[in-house]
This record gives C-alpha cells, structure tokens and sequence, in this order.
C-alpha cells in the first residue's frame, strides 16, 4: 500500500542548531515529494517539493530537502534553527505523477528551545 | 486574491445536527479535496473532486457527501454528527489537477466539536 511515514512526532531542537526531519515513502516508480508547514492556528503552506531533477531541493525559510530514491527517502534539512521555525512538518507523497491525490505522513512537530 | 476560504472556523455541534463545512476558492482551480485532521494521524482524505459536477471518496468517506455544482465552491456536509467527527477540516485546491506541479493551496481550517 501507498504510504508515508515520519518517524519522529516530536523534535526538540535549540535554538541555532540542526535539525533533521525524517519523511520515508513506500517505493513506486514514479513519485512527486512535499513538505508543507503548520504554524499553530493556522493552515499548511507548501515549503517545497521534489518533482525530478536535482536531488536537493531548497525550499522557503532556509530549508532543504535531498530525495534519496535507493533508500525511499525525502528527509528535510535546515542549518540553523529560529524560534519562529516552531511548527508542524509535514510531509506529503503524490503516487504516479499526474495522480490528483497527496498522501500525508502523521507530521512532526518541531519545538525550537532558546 | 482570497485563495481558498473556509467558514465557519469553528463550530459546536450536539450529536445528530447537521450542518454544510463550506469552502470557497477563486483561483479557478479544477481540483478540490477534503481533509480532516487528527492527532497523530496526520491529514486524511475524506472527499475530492477533479472539476464541476465531479466527486469521488478519499479515505474515510463515511458521515460525510460533497457536492460540486460550481468551480468555486466546494461545501462538505455532516448529516447527523457524531463525536468521532470532532476534528480539524481542511478543505485544498490545486491548479488543473496536477497537483505534482503545483501542490496544494489550503484553506485556514474550521475546527468542529461534537458533543
């Protein structure tokens, strides 16, 4: 069955350091990637996608992505984190290209700590 | 450009009242979805449709029927609520249906509470 999975529900991160959301896909040939962002109260935004091409992908807000098709991955990477990066992550798969429906993973909530 | 509009944003319900989730968008987008959004869950599919006078079932169809008798508007209706329909809805749209190019446009949810 088509899925997504993020692992982790929660990242706790200070504020200026690394972080690292992990999204994992079940493997098709043919897949289109998303992350899309949740401030609190609020709806998703979309932070960028993979379509084909480069493998690294640079979204909004200093944000990145590396698809990784041997080990169905799409993890999303940021340098240095802010207090305003506190959000829900979430990351979305479209099977089969021109297919109309975005499968979502579970989300990741991102807790930036001063 | 309003983009994708929601109303209400949030509603209490008592067990078995009925009430139409509306959603609005006007970017001509032919394709438009229902999520609803729970913890730990994520966001599941519950209705999309790929143009005027089209809808199918996503993922957890039941309690729920659509309607799309106009490109802009998308209204999800509750026929006799239940507490297990107490969640966050969204409602989506995407340009020409391909949603690989240009993703989602999401709407700033209604929040509905059955009690």
């Amino acid at each position: 069955a088509q899925s997504v999975t993020q692992l982790d529900s929660q990242v706790p991160v200070f504020e200026e350091a690394p972080v690292e959301l992990r999204c994992n896909y079940s493997s098709s040939v043919s897949v289109y990637l998303f992350w899309y962002v949740q401030y609190p109260n609020q709806g998703l935004q979309l932070l960028l996608k993979y379509l084909s091409g480069s493998t690294l992908v640079k979204g909004i807000n200093g944000f990145e992505a590396e698809f990784n098709k041997s080990q169905t991955s799409f993890h999303l990477r940021k340098p240095s984190v802010h207090i305003s990066d506190t959000a829900e992550y979430f990351c979305a798969v479209s099977y089969g290209g021109a297919t109309n429906k975005l499968i979502f993973g579970t989300g990741t909530l991102l807790a930036v700590q001063p | 450009n309003a983009g994708v509009t929601q109303t209400p944003k949030f509603q209490v319900l008592k067990t078995g009242q009925s009430m139409t989730l509306q959603c609005a968008q006007d970017m001509n987008h032919e394709y438009m979805s229902w999520y609803r959004q729970d913890p730990g869950m994520g966001l599941r599919l519950i209705h999309y449709s790929v143009g005027a006078g089209i809808t199918d079932q996503g993922e957890v169809p039941n309690g729920y029927n659509v309607s799309r008798s106009t490109t802009e508007d998308f209204p999800l209706r509750l026929l006799s609520a239940a507490p297990s329909q107490t969640s966050v809805y969204f409602c989506a749209s995407s340009q020409n249906g391909q949603v690989g190019n240009y993703g989602y446009t999401f709407g700033s949810g209604t929040r509905l509470t059955v009690v």
